[in-house]
């Protein structure tokens, strides 16, 4: 298993700043998701974060609107930029735990509440 | 990209009743996985399943694959009130999850 925690838990922020959330994993690993999800919605993949690479964007989202960083096998930032009141949302990281080739489940991070007004 | 359709997406049942919820996909997924989120919680992986007409059991929960593997359905027998959440199922693309939009369970006493 992996334990995963974020940073801020939650955050109120303006219209037009930006913020950056921290995903910090207990051990090292190969691939860190972004995700985003609304009240009541399910999980939409924002991206995922390579490191040593640029991250991969999944269609709807861009890296000007949510650059990400990965310096290491344990850290990822995810980046809500120039926010509108339509970006208040979870945002959470998750990472993929290999066993071998049929088991890659998915561990989540407690995630992050965001709220601009 | 994978799309995965899941119904209902909502239902309030009775404590000691049973519960399903299904996961439809239009193409032949290679596995599919379910998590569990609870209220205020983020999502929980359960399990994951990968062969055809596949069937696993982790005490009242009951979850199968379809023959043809695009549909697989969750089963909870005789509900608890620790059964309260929203249940996820999640298809496996290359090295991503489409998540399925949720079934929401309520359960009262």
């Amino acid at each position: 298993s992996a334990v995963i925690s974020q940073k801020p838990s939650r955050d109120i922020c303006q219209r037009g700043t930006s913020l950056t959330i921290q995903c910090q994993v207990d051990s090292q690993v190969t691939m860190m998701f972004w995700y985003r999800q609304q009240p009541g919605q399910s999980l939409t993949l924002i991206a995922t974060a390579n490191q040593g690479s640029e991250a991969t964007y999944e269609s709807g989202f861009v890296i000007d609107k949510f650059p990400i960083s990965r310096p290491n096998l344990t850290f990822s930032t995810l980046t809500v930029s120039n926010m509108s009141p339509e970006d208040s949302s979870i945002y959470l990281c998750s990472v993929e735990a290999y066993r071998g080739s049929s088991y890659n489940e998915q561990f989540f991070g407690p995630g992050t509440r965001l709220t601009v007004l | 990209g994978q799309q995965v359709m899941q119904i209902p997406q909502y239902q309030h049942v009775q404590e000691g009743e049973d519960f399903t919820t299904y996961c439809n996909s239009s193409t032949t997924l290679s596995n599919i996985q379910w998590y569990k989120q609870r209220p205020g919680g983020h999502p929980v992986f359960l399990i994951q399943l990968v062969k055809s007409g596949e069937v696993k059991k982790q005490k009242r929960l009951t979850f199968q694959f379809g023959e043809a593997k695009k549909n697989s359905s969750l089963h909870i027998t005789a509900t608890q009130t620790t059964d309260v959440g929203t249940y996820f199922c999640a298809a496996q693309g290359y090295s991503t999850l489409t998540f399925g939009k949720g079934t929401m369970l309520l359960v009262s006493p």
